[in-house]
């Protein structure tokens, strides 16, 4: 079964503090690709990255950076200076496998917010 | 690209009435939705998966005859939430993917917040 698991449920830091949102995924398949949504106070999901299983580079977008480690099955969030724009629900998901099918399997999300 | 929107945004209803709700992907072809459900402070549950010119798959536990969803072209798919009542009240959101460099991505609208009085 794939699982997603993001144990930090809220983080609060102060304005330019740089903050790291962990994710740790369960799944036997050897494809698969990992996500990272963003859900401000709107409530629209917008797409931040997606990476898949074969590409374990890191990347680095602005101030955003994440790190995929597949010995760990991890796939940590960093925000760099955080600003107060960047409070919001972050969500990590996995999809792929044998199967398919394309559905998005989530984490409980975790609330960020930043102070001024 | 990759824009995906919903109609409405709100909606408030009596109880017993049914609700359409509309999602587009506006500069792509999706032949792949899927609808969401989210309550407050949780996070989304998929109720279905939507692909075009055929039968939604429904998650279980999700009713069929309560959320009925059609996916009559490719740029288009709708939820009616039929007789609703107010244990319906929630966030609704689609998400589209496309069969091109996009698929494996979900785009989502903006969501429908649903309130049944």
């Amino acid at each position: 079964a794939q699982k997603v698991t993001q144990v930090q449920t809220e983080i609060s830091v102060v304005e330019k503090e740089d903050v790291t949102l962990d994710c740790v995924y369960e799944t036997r398949d050897t494809t698969y690709y990992l996500f990272w949504y963003k859900q401000p106070p709107s409530g629209e999901l917008v797409f931040l990255i997606r990476r898949n299983s074969f590409d374990e580079q890191n990347e680095i977008s602005g101030r955003y950076s994440w790190n995929f480690q597949k010995s760990t099955s991890s796939f940590n969030f960093t925000i760099t200076a955080s600003q107060v724009v960047d409070s919001a629900v972050y969500f990590c998901a996995l999809s792929g496998g044998s199967s398919n099918t394309g559905k998005l399997i989530f984490g409980q999300g975790t609330t960020l917010q930043v102070k001024p | 690209g990759a824009v995906v929107s919903q109609h409405p945004s709100w909606v408030i209803c009596k109880s017993g009435t049914s609700v359409k709700i509309e999602c587009r992907s506006l500069d792509f072809q999706a032949t792949t939705m899927f609808w969401y459900r989210q309550f407050p402070k949780q996070s989304l549950m998929l109720m279905a998966t939507s692909n075009e010119g055929s039968k939604a798959t429904y998650e279980q536990g999700v009713e069929k005859d309560k959320f009925l969803i059609n996916h009559a072209s490719l740029t288009l798919s709708t939820l009616t939430v039929t007789s609703a009542h107010p244990e319906d009240s929630s966030f609704y959101i689609c998400s589209a993917s496309a069969p091109t460099a996009l698929q494996e991505t979900q785009y989502f609208g903006p969501g429908t917040r649903l309130l049944v009085l």
